[in-house]
């Protein structure tokens, strides 16, 4: 069975720092991999995703990832923080052999000024 | 924005009750995802519909059921309302390939209050 693991509920980094929000999964077949963000009051929205290829992904607001198949393990990264990517960031796996998809609990990012 | 619209965005209702979670995809998706939010078990993927047809089900109550109709709108039905269901239930969609990496894009989602 697929899981994702976040483990971390919080993180809290300051301004201008590089920023990781940690996910680690766990899947029978081939993993595509999601990160999502969800302000207050909102749904998620779609930040990247990775599914072949290069294990560097790059996606919306400078965001990026690394995907790591030894480690199983898809870390969300950004150079630099803004206080305006406080919010809830969640990791999702899907396996590419089941229609599934398995969100982690999420983690609070609080970027502080 | 985008692009898929839930309605209402706020129920409140009692124990026992029977209510209708409604779904609008974004134009030219064809999956359609339902989701439960809560503090305590997180997001759950409930179940997935694809075209018309179930897909994929996840931690979906038998006193819940879903459909899609054929113009693609879908439908979460919640039926004998216990406390526990109070909670923001989310509908996505994507274009729902065969191989679906795709990602999903999220409404505003509904969020139930049980009294």
């Amino acid at each position: 069975a697929q899981s994702v693991a976040q483990p971390e509920d919080q993180v809290n980094v300051a301004e201008g720092n590089p920023l990781t929000v940690k996910c680690t999964y766990s899947v029978s077949g081939n993993p595509y991999l999601f990160w999502y963000v969800q302000y207050p009051n909102r749904g998620l929205q779609f930040l990247l995703k990775y599914i072949t290829g290069d294990n560097l992904v790059k996606g919306s607001y400078g965001f990026e990832a690394e995907f790591n198949k030894s480690q199983t393990s898809f870390h969300l990264k950004k150079p630099s923080a803004l206080v305006s990517d406080s919010a809830l960031y969640f990791c999702a796996v899907r396996d590419n052999r089941d229609d599934k998809i398995i969100f982690g609990k999420g983690t609070r990012l609080h970027i502080l000024p | 924005d985008s692009g898929v619209t839930q309605t209402p965005k706020h129920l409140i209702t009692a124990t026992g009750q029977r209510v209708t979670l409604r779904c609008s995809p974004r134009s030219g998706d064809l999956s359609v995802y339902w989701y439960q939010q809560s503090l305590d078990q997180g997001l759950q993927f409930l179940i997935q519909y694809y075209n018309g047809e179930e897909r994929a089900k996840g931690n979906i109550l038998e006193r819940f059921s879903a459909q899609q109709f054929p113009d693609l709108h879908s439908e979460l039905n919640l039926s004998s309302l216990e406390l526990g269901d109070s909670a923001l239930y989310f509908c996505a969609s994507s274009t729902g390939t065969e191989d679906s990496n795709q990602p999903q894009h999220f409404g505003d989602g509904t969020r139930l209050s049980i009294l």
